[in-house]
């Protein structure tokens, strides 16, 4: 049971390129969510889907598309890579919307625009 | 605008020692409030939560206390060991709602 993977670990992109970081869960789980950290700013929101074919935005969201066509994969597709972008993104699934929600997350993907 | 402020930004306990971190929020809309602990490198795992409906929560050494009508709450970390020594988030949730309102985190290092 590896949880929630995320692949690549680091990625280097010049400012214009586009990549997809993706995230895959194995917990059956129909929450699935990105965030990215900057440092000393926490965690914001991006997009998160309540399950496959639904998505929606986050806090912010600009810049990022995602989609969700399998109960096991979320991946977050950057277009146009600006330097704004460079951050720590992570994937995070839950089997709940309400009561203890327990959000696991992947070990992240590093992202530097240059 | 949903917010969850966070202090201090960092702190420094030496071993042995409590370590406090302390969040207010102003949405009284909210239902769940959990901690979140990260490692360097690693993303965040969830430490303990707590209902509103309850004062005090404890597991281990970790302890929430929660102040409904001041909309504080705080971790408190008893006997704090090097191995504490991480990020800690504080987050909320709005009732319906499945995502997560984080504060911007607490740096801590226990000195040995």
């Amino acid at each position: 049971n590896a949880g929630v993977t995320q692949t690549p670990k680091f990625r280097i992109l010049k400012i214009g390129q586009s990549m997809t970081l993706q995230c895959a869960q194995d917990m059956n789980h129909n929450y699935m969510y990105w965030y990215r950290q900057d440092p000393g700013m926490g965690l914001k929101l991006i997009y998160y889907s309540v399950g496959a074919g639904i998505t929606d935005k986050g806090e912010v969201p600009n810049g990022y598309n995602v989609s969700r066509s399998t109960t096991e994969d979320f991946p977050l597709r950057l277009e146009l890579a600006a330097p704004s972008q460079t951050s720590v993104y992570f994937c995070a699934s839950s089997q709940l919307g309400q009561g203890e929600n327990i959000q696991y997350f992947g070990a992240g993907t590093r992202l530097s625009v240059l | 605008q949903q917010q969850v402020k966070q202090s201090p930004q960092s702190l420094i306990v030496q071993k042995g020692g409590i370590s406090i971190i302390n969040c207010a929020y102003e949405n009284t809309a909210f239902d769940y409030f959990p901690w979140y602990q990260q490692f360097p490198g690693k993303g965040p795992a969830l430490l303990i939560a707590i209902r509103p409906d309850v004062s005090e929560k404890k597991e281990g050494r970790f302890t929430i206390s929660f102040n409904k009508s001041a909309k504080q709450f705080s971790l408190h970390i008893m006997d704090s060991q090097p191995g504490d020594s991480a990020t800690y988030f504080c987050a909320a949730r709005v009732a319906g709602y499945s995502t997560l309102t984080f504060g911007k985190g607490t740096m801590l290092l226990v000195s040995p």
